[in-house]
């Protein structure tokens, strides 16, 4: 079980689009179609943005959006917000009833 | 609406132990799956904990396999944590979280967290 592998730092303008990596293994990203990925503004409850690589929960805006291919999952926020300046965390399943999160990585709308 | 409300955190000594609670409301708490995810300070999520409806699928993460219980009293619409032996490192925000209907489904709901501060 050891963390999944992000960027620690990505950063965009208003408008414009970002991509966050989330690199794993056979044994987690790689195995399972069951990545997830989380916005978390400090002091706050995360929040659940996509699910299942590619779904969105209900009430998620469109301009998010989850992919994957082999051992590395990304999510792509389109349209950048001021709002959208969060933590984000991958989390994939990783079998025997365990999960496993990626270290969070820092969104900076410049 | 789904409230998670964690409580029990605390300043404890290292190499003791702590018991945390989460109340929940809002949901059928024993139609799901129930988890336990903290946070250091100033580091990333950390999944901890899983158990089902009836406690009968429990998974644990390496760091904490035999020294923390999950547990659930669906009765009370409550979610345990008993952490013993706890360490520096298990200092941390600990959120509990709403899985789905089967441990395979994301978390889509989270409480605020409870502290635990480990010290001397």
């Amino acid at each position: 079980q050891s963390a999944l592998t992000q960027p620690a730092s990505v950063s965009g303008s208003p408008g414009q689009s970002i991509t966050i990596s989330c690199t794993g293994t056979s044994s987690d990203v790689g195995s399972y179609n069951l990545v997830s990925w989380y916005q978390h503004h400090p002091g706050k409850a995360p929040k659940l943005m996509t699910f299942e690589v590619s779904n969105r929960p209900s009430g998620v805006s469109n301009r998010f959006s989850g992919s994957k291919s082999g051992n590395t999952a990304s999510l792509t926020i389109s349209g950048l917000q001021a709002e959208d300046e969060a933590d984000y965390y991958c989390c994939s399943y990783a079998g025997s009833s365990a999960w496993v999160f990626g270290g969070g990585t820092k969104l900076t709308v410049l | 609406e789904v409230q998670l409300v964690e409580s029990g955190g605390g300043l404890v000594q290292p190499g003791r132990s702590l018991r945390l609670s989460c109340v929940a409301s809002g949901f059928t708490f024993d139609d799901y799956v129930m988890h336990w995810v903290r946070q250091a300070p100033g580091k990333g999520l950390e999944w901890v904990s899983c158990i089902n409806w009836n406690s009968n699928t429990i998974g644990y993460a390496d760091s904490v396999k035999g020294r923390f219980t999950i547990s659930r009293d669906n009765a009370k619409n409550s979610l345990y944590l008993q952490m013993n032996s706890l360490r520096a490192e298990d200092m941390a925000l600990y959120y509990c979280a709403k899985g789905g209907d089967f441990v395979l489904e994301p978390f889509d709901y989270w409480g605020q967290g409870t502290l635990v501060t480990v010290s001397s």
